[in-house]
């Protein structure tokens, strides 16, 4: 079992619906999560993390995690087409290594 | 800002030769990484190094080798390159802590083998 699953996509949503993004994990002793978006071409920067259960929310992003379940997801409101990129799911721990899940394609159409 | 820089943004050897990657990094973070990125596959970890002069073997460390003489630069090492070492190559580095931290990344090196 790999360590970060993600669904590969592409997810297509229309402009201004909400994307879901959706990451499970295998190890229980992870502490943090982490999403970074990767444009084309690009390195991958992040956008949000996530720490404790629950809800975090920054503009028109929301990280949600669920320890329990071994969750965490990304919801991103009022989708627009400069969101359409690869999110990457990442987890580190006090060990000091981040694993990184394959990724999801969003495509948010116009 | 923090800046992750690396040497070469293209790389074409040819295959047997000894490549060299290079890493600096400016915000005096403890960690550092090598994570290579092929479609389908996401980033996988190659190397990282928590401390200068030490080394830790990654999920994929075949065929690499890495050095750590300096707390700001990071060198991945492929000791006879191959075809199958075609990559993107992306190097990160995060400050240290006991519930883990952001990676900042570097433009990444895309290297060509042939």
């Amino acid at each position: 079992q790999k360590e970060v699953e993600q669904n590969s996509g592409p997810l297509s949503v229309p402009e201004g619906a909400i994307a879901s993004l959706n990451c499970t994990y295998s190890d229980r002793g992870s502490q943090s999560f982490f999403w970074y978006r990767q444009y084309s071409g690009k390195s991958p920067e992040l956008i949000m993390f996530i720490y404790s259960n629950g809800d975090k929310e920054d503009g028109r992003f929301t990280a949600q995690l669920n320890k329990a379940s071994q969750y965490v997801s990304l919801l991103i409101r009022d989708s627009q087409p400069s969101d359409s990129a690869t999110y990457l799911c990442a987890l580190s721990g006090g060990y000091q290594k981040v694993t990184f899940g394959t990724g999801t394609k969003l495509q948010v159409i116009p | 800002d923090v800046k992750v820089t690396q040497s070469s943004r293209y790389l074409v050897k040819r295959t047997g030769e000894k490549v060299f990657l290079e890493c600096v990094q400016d915000m005096d973070h403890e960690n550092m990484f090598w994570y290579r990125q092929d479609p389908g596959l996401g980033l996988r970890l190659i190397y990282f190094s928590y401390d200068v002069k030490m080394k830790e073997k990654g999920d994929i460390p075949e065929g690499y080798s890495v050095s750590r003489e300096k707390k700001e630069r990071f060198s991945l090492i492929l000791e006879s390159a191959s075809t199958n070492q075609t990559s993107m190559y992306l190097c990160a580095s995060s400050p240290r802590s006991s519930v883990g931290t952001e990676a900042f990344f570097g433009q990444g090196t895309r290297l060509t083998v042939v």
